[in-house]
Parts: C-alpha cells; structure tokens; sequence
C-alpha cells in the first residue's frame, strides 16, 4: 500500500521564479486537497478536488498559484513569481467517500524562496 | 464559521506519566472531529477521530481521545508516554457541508526521559 506521494521533497528558488509540485494521492482516492503550513502554524486548506473537478478555492489561493489535476489522478501545485512569503511546506492530501472525511497527508514539499 | 483552540502550545510531560493535549472547537451542527501526530520535516499521520457513538474513541500508538459535547472539547489522552511521542499534535475539526479539515495551531509535546 503506497501512501501519498509528493515531489519533490525540498525546492529552493530564487524570488520570482515559478516553481511546481506534483502529488500522487493514494490509489482510488478521488479527492485530493492542497494545504500550506508555515512553521509555527497548523495546515491552511488551498484547494479541493474531486476527480478532475477543482470544487473549493481559499482565498489563500492568490493568482499567482494554480492547480490541476488532469484525468483526476495526479495533480500538480504551480506557484508563478514566487516571493519570499510563498515560502513554506505545502502538503497534499487525499480521501475518499468512504474514508469518512479522514484525509491522508504526503510527506511535503518544503519551498524555499530566495 | 468553525474554529479549533488548542490552548497549549507546548506540553512536557515525564516518561510513564499520563499524558493530555486539549483542544476545544466550534461548528455549527455535529463535529467530525480528528487528532493527527507531525513528526520534524514530515507530513501529518492521522490517529483517531470521533464521528459518533461512543465518547471514548481509541487511535493508534495507544492514544485516545474524549469528545465532551457540553465543554465542545475533544481532549487527546495516553495512559502512559513515551519519549517516541515527543511531536507536534493537531486537532481538527470538520464542519457538515464543508470540504475540508479546519487544523487548530498544534501543540508540541516533549516527553522528558
């Protein structure tokens, strides 16, 4: 059994460079979330996917971020002209119906902005 | 709106003792209510969660945790710690209608040898 998968592990990039992350969520499991931590903090919800559908954005989520998840397997986090406030762990998650609304959580893609 | 307090940021505790992280939340309707374990530079690891039923609700690695609907508390516990449980603990709450878990600010626990 492979849990979540996401990669890579640890990015470094200078200010104004566009970084990406993938996810691979658990096998069968149609919903897939994106969080952000800060140290000192708990996860911040980003965005919800059902399948291939983005179905919840935070206001977090500012222009400069988009996310997909194509065939609603995988999904990808990109972060357009990065700052140095983009700097964090991002995390994916991913459940299903009948998990009851437990999530299971990756390992996280710390960023580092420069 | 829902909300999860954790009002302890760091809780130490000696090696064998019983050991407590609170939480406390607030949602509108019945709360799904979750605790998760973060180990350093790692993802969140699910250890329980109340749904319904009984009160008491058992986890992983010996953990368990009360849900107090009267206090809206649900409150990890373990009978006797070990220095391995040393970690970051959060409590979230999911809210009826909503697609996501809602994580309070986490408490480091630190079982001293």
């Amino acid at each position: 059994d492979t849990g979540v998968s996401q990669d890579p592990r640890h990015k470094i990039t200078k200010r104004g460079q566009n970084v990406t992350f993938r996810c691979d969520p658990i096998s069968e499991h149609n919903r897939l979330y994106w969080y952000r931590q800060t140290l000192g903090q708990g996860p911040e919800f980003l965005t919800y996917f059902q399948n291939e559908a983005q179905l919840e954005k935070s206001r977090l989520l500012s222009d400069r971020f988009s996310a997909e998840r194509p065939k609603g397997s995988f999904s990808t986090l990109e972060i357009q002209r990065t700052e140095q406030g983009d700097s964090a762990m991002y995390l994916c998650a991913s459940s299903w119906r009948g998990s009851g609304n437990t999530i299971y959580f990756g390992e996280g893609s710390w960023l580092t902005v420069v | 709106a829902q909300s999860v307090a954790q009002p302890e940021d760091q809780v130490n505790v000696a090696e064998g003792n019983p050991l407590t992280v609170k939480c406390t939340y607030s949602v509108s309707g019945n709360p799904y209510l979750f605790w998760y374990v973060q180990y350093p530079n790692r993802g969140l690891q699910f250890l329980l969660k109340y749904i319904t039923g009984d009160n008491l609700v058992k986890g992983s690695y010996g953990f368990e945790a009360e849900f107090n609907k009267s206090q809206t508390s649900f409150h990890l516990k373990k009978p006797s710690a070990l220095v391995s449980d040393s970690a970051l603990y959060f409590c979230a709450v999911h809210q009826t209608g909503a697609n996501n878990l809602f994580f309070g600010t986490g408490t480091r626990l630190t079982v001293i040898p």
